[in-house]
């Protein structure tokens, strides 16, 4: 059974950096065809893609946004972390990985249940 | 990068009723589409990929179609365990996109 968690803080304040980490169960990371991804949802809106890990370690991110957007495998090798900086209000969001078993691009079969990032002084 | 435009944003319907929510591309996905039902308090939850195939376990009163850039999701005959916010999402090339949401309410 494939289980993807996401652990982080739930407040952050403006200008600061939020780092999420998701980890996996069931499913090597070093499996060809895995991709995790980072998805945030605002509050009543839809999900906005943000960044996409293969199991060679090569990425994607959000176009406007991938200044501020890192994303990495773990120390451990179950983790996939996404570093996310200069914080600001607007990125007030539940925050999920997911995960395509699929050669590695979408779609994504496993979701985890989300964190909600609170971004306020 | 590559629009998702979804329609409509509500959609009022009974038990019994066949829906069809619309997504269209601004320019070829192929058919690297998916579709996913979200409840509040829930992640999404894949129900159609590749346009019209079935995720397994999902009720066959859910399908899928592609035109061109145009993509439908048809549930035959809504059930209350239906009334949710569904999602399309292209996965085409990066970056991947969603569409807006629909709605569907109880009538």
């Amino acid at each position: 059974q494939v289980t993807l968690k996401e652990s982080g803080p739930v407040l952050v304040k403006p200008t600061e950096t939020l780092t999420l980490t998701c980890t996996v169960s069931g499913f090597s990371l070093s499996n060809a065809r895995m991709g995790v991804s980072w998805i945030r949802q605002p509050p009543g809106k839809a999900p906005e893609w943000l960044a996409h890990i293969f199991s060679t370690d090569q990425k994607a991110y959000h176009t406007s946004l991938q200044n501020r957007l890192t994303i990495s495998k773990g120390t451990s090798e179950s983790q996939v972390v996404l570093m996310m900086t200069n914080m600001d209000p607007v990125d007030t969001a539940t925050y999920y990985c997911a995960l395509t078993a699929r050669g590695g691009y979408g779609p994504f079969d496993y979701w985890g249940q989300g964190t909600l990032v609170t971004v306020s002084s | 990068d590559i629009q998702m435009t979804q329609s409509p944003s509500t959609l009022s319907a009974s038990v019994g009723d066949r829906v069809t929510i619309t997504c269209r591309a601004s320019q070829s996905i192929s058919h690297w589409l998916a579709w996913f039902q979200q409840k509040p308090g829930e992640a999404p939850k894949l129900l159609i990929y590749q346009a019209s195939i079935l995720e397994s376990g999902v009720s066959s009163r859910f399908s899928g179609t592609r035109s061109g850039t145009e993509f439908t999701l048809t549930i035959s005959s809504l059930q209350p365990d239906d009334f949710a916010t569904y999602y399309c999402q292209h996965y085409n090339s990066f970056p991947w996109t969603f569409g807006q949401g629909t709605k569907v309410e109880i009538k």
